[in-house]
Formats: structure tokens, sequence, C-alpha cells
């Protein structure tokens, strides 16, 4: 079954501790990025990557890291979590040989105290 | 700068009635139109698009209307149903090579 894996689903954690969201796709697909979505703004971008080894900021990068070092992997990295970081996160997949249409994981909601 | 906006917050219809969602966007280079449909506790699943060569797409009782001269897309649900209410996302991307950029969301209610 085609999807997006998000871990974890929930987090509570305090200011400054780091943390790391997986995010795994069984797709192969080239293009992955992370979203947060907050009340009244919508989807807002934070990273994303074209490929293996290739990361670019979104809208939003302000305090978060992402690597990609396997096509199937982008891990989202707050290094010191603030608490304006508390949001519901997604991350997404899609093919660039197709073009259309993301593939959305489930979310990671996370709170920080 | 908003590139895509969807200027309705939320929408209440009855049930068996057209759901209108609108969208505006503000960059002539898109060429790819997207919507997406989001659950509470879930991630946002497609529900339909259009290429911006076309000025309609369909698909069972979602339709997809793009007007290019006045940046515009509509998404019409014929008829509305209970399980449709949901919070639906209007995307655009300007080329396969590209990001996707969403808009706000609106919040659809289908009353009984």
């Amino acid at each position: 079954e085609a999807q997006v894996t998000q871990n974890p689903r929930y987090l509570i954690t305090v200011t400054g501790k780091k943390l790391t969201v997986t995010c795994s796709q069984n797709m192969n697909h080239e293009y992955m990025s992370w979203y947060r979505q907050d009340p009244g703004l919508g989807l807002r971008q934070i990273y994303y990557s074209m490929n293996v080894e290739v990361t670019d900021k979104g809208d939003v990068p302000e305090g978060y890291k992402v690597s990609r070092k396997e096509k199937r992997n982008f891990p989202l990295i707050l290094e010191s979590p603030s608490p304006n970081q508390t949001s519901l996160y997604f991350c997404a997949s899609s093919s660039l040989q197709t073009g259309t249409e993301a593939f959305f994981g489930q979310g990671t909601r996370l709170t920080v105290v | 700068d908003q590139q895509v906006k969807q200027n309705s917050p939320s929408l209440s219809v009855q049930e068996g009635r057209i759901s209108i969602l609108n969208c505006d966007y503000t960059n002539s280079m898109f060429d790819y139109f997207l919507w997406y449909k989001k659950y509470p506790a879930e991630g946002p699943t497609f529900l339909i698009s259009i290429s911006s060569i076309k000025d309609k797409n369909e698909d069972g009782r979602f339709t997809v209307f793009l007007n290019k001269s006045a940046k515009h897309l509509s998404l019409h649900i014929v008829p509305s149903q209970p399980g449709d209410s949901a919070v639906y996302f209007c995307a655009a991307r300007p080329n396969r090579d590209d990001k996707i950029i969403f808009g706000k969301g609106t919040r659809l209610h289908i009353l009984p």
C-alpha cells in the first residue's frame, strides 16, 4: 500500500529539548516536503526536497532543519524547540515524473511547553 | 504575499444541495491546480485536479472549474453528503518540477 508514514503521531516536549519527527514514503517519490498547519493559516511549507541531498527552504523554515540522505526518508529536526513551534505537522511526497498530487502522512501533533 | 487565496473560511450547505468552494490565485504561471480534502486528525487527501490547459474536470460528484482570465477556480460538489464535511484546500503548482502552494482552506459543513 502506497503511504507516507510519520512518527510520532503525538509528542509533548519541553522548550529546548532537541527532537526529530521521522517521515518515510514507499513510493520512490523524488519530492518530499514538510508543512505545518495552524488555525487560520492553513498549510505552510517548512522545507522541501527535490531529491537525495537536495533540500530547500519553504515559507517558514526558521527553527527547523531537514536532511535527505535516502530517497525514502525526510526527517524534520527541531534543534531547540520553542512554544511557537506547537503545531500540527504533515509530511508529503510526490512524483516529479507524474508531477501531480502529493500524498500526505497522518500528521504529528507537537506541543512544546 | 498569498498566491493562492481561499477567502471563505467556512461554508454551510444543506445535504443534497450543491457546495461551491472558491479559490483565487495571483500567479499566472501556475500550471496545475489541485483540491485536497482534510478530516480532523488525518492528513490531507487528494481530491481532484485540473491542468491549466483545461477549463473543467469532472470526477463523480466533484467538478473543478478553471477560469484563467479571472485567475479563479471553483470546486462543485453535487449532491452534498454528510461525509463531505471537512476542510478543503485549494493548491497550485507552477510546473511539475516545483512545489505545491496551498490556500488557507475552507471548512465545509453539510447540514442535515
